[in-house]
């Protein structure tokens, strides 16, 4: 079966540390990848995606996420953390078959980001 | 950048009445249309795809009768959940995805409905 995993529900940093939210993926073939940020009560805004090429791609806000296919991992990063950076963190993977329509998505995980 | 808006932003309705939720891709052309259903604090549940002109294709154990879904033109996919109860409940959420082969979907704000 199709998944994705985000082990962390919560992961709590201070402002100006590098963050990490983790996420594994198990799908066949070589799906897109993708992350969103969730605010209370709005959709969801995207982020990054990978597609193919570079294992590490930048995003917005200056997220960034390393690809490894090894590990079939997408985690996504940030250098230095903002209180404004709190807020609910979904990967989601596009099957091959329908890559950038239908998607997966992990559990979530909440960012906590304290001055 | 592309846009989809949603409308309602948020319903109340009473149980056993319908509720029509609106998605329109404001500046593409979205053959495609996905709803997905969010509980509190919990992840995206795919509802169906919408395809403009065609049925929807729905996931297993969503109620077809239940959740009426129509794409009637390639900038609006409408969600109508009919005979409402309390258990509908829910953060409802839409994504278009524009035609051409696009690599991404592009999401509402979300619609939330309860269900008094």
């Amino acid at each position: 079966a199709q998944s994705v995993a985000q082990p962390e529900d919560q992961v709590n940093v201070a402002e100006g540390n590098p963050l990490t939210v983790k996420c594994t993926y198990s799908v066949s073939g070589n799906p897109y990848l993708f992350w969103y940020v969730q605010y209370p009560n709005r959709g969801l805004q995207f982020l990054l995606k990978y597609i193919t090429g570079d294992n590490l791609v930048k995003g917005s806000y200056g997220f960034e996420a390393e690809f490894n296919k090894s590990q079939t991992s997408f985690h996504l990063k940030k250098p230095s953390a903002l209180v404004s950076d709190s807020a609910l963190y979904f990967c989601a993977v596009s099957p091959p078959y329908n890559q950038g329509g239908k998607l997966i998505f992990g559990q979530g995980t909440e960012l906590s980001v304290k001055p | 950048g592309a846009v989809v808006s949603q409308h309602p932003s948020w319903v109340i309705c009473k149980s056993g009445t319908s509720v029509k939720i609106e998605c329109r891709s404001l500046d593409f052309q979205a053959t495609t249309m996905f709803w997905y259903r969010q509980f509190p604090k919990q992840s995206l549940m795919l509802m169906a795809t919408s395809n403009e002109g065609s049925k929807a294709t729905y996931e297993q154990g969503v109620e077809k009768d239940k959740f009426l879904i129509n794409h009637a033109s390639l900038t609006l996919s409408t969600l109508t959940v009919t005979s409402a109860h309390p258990e509908d409940s829910s953060f409802y959420i839409c994504s278009a995805r524009a035609r051409g082969g696009s690599t991404e979907a592009f999401f509402g704000q979300g619609t939330r409905l309860t269900v008094v």
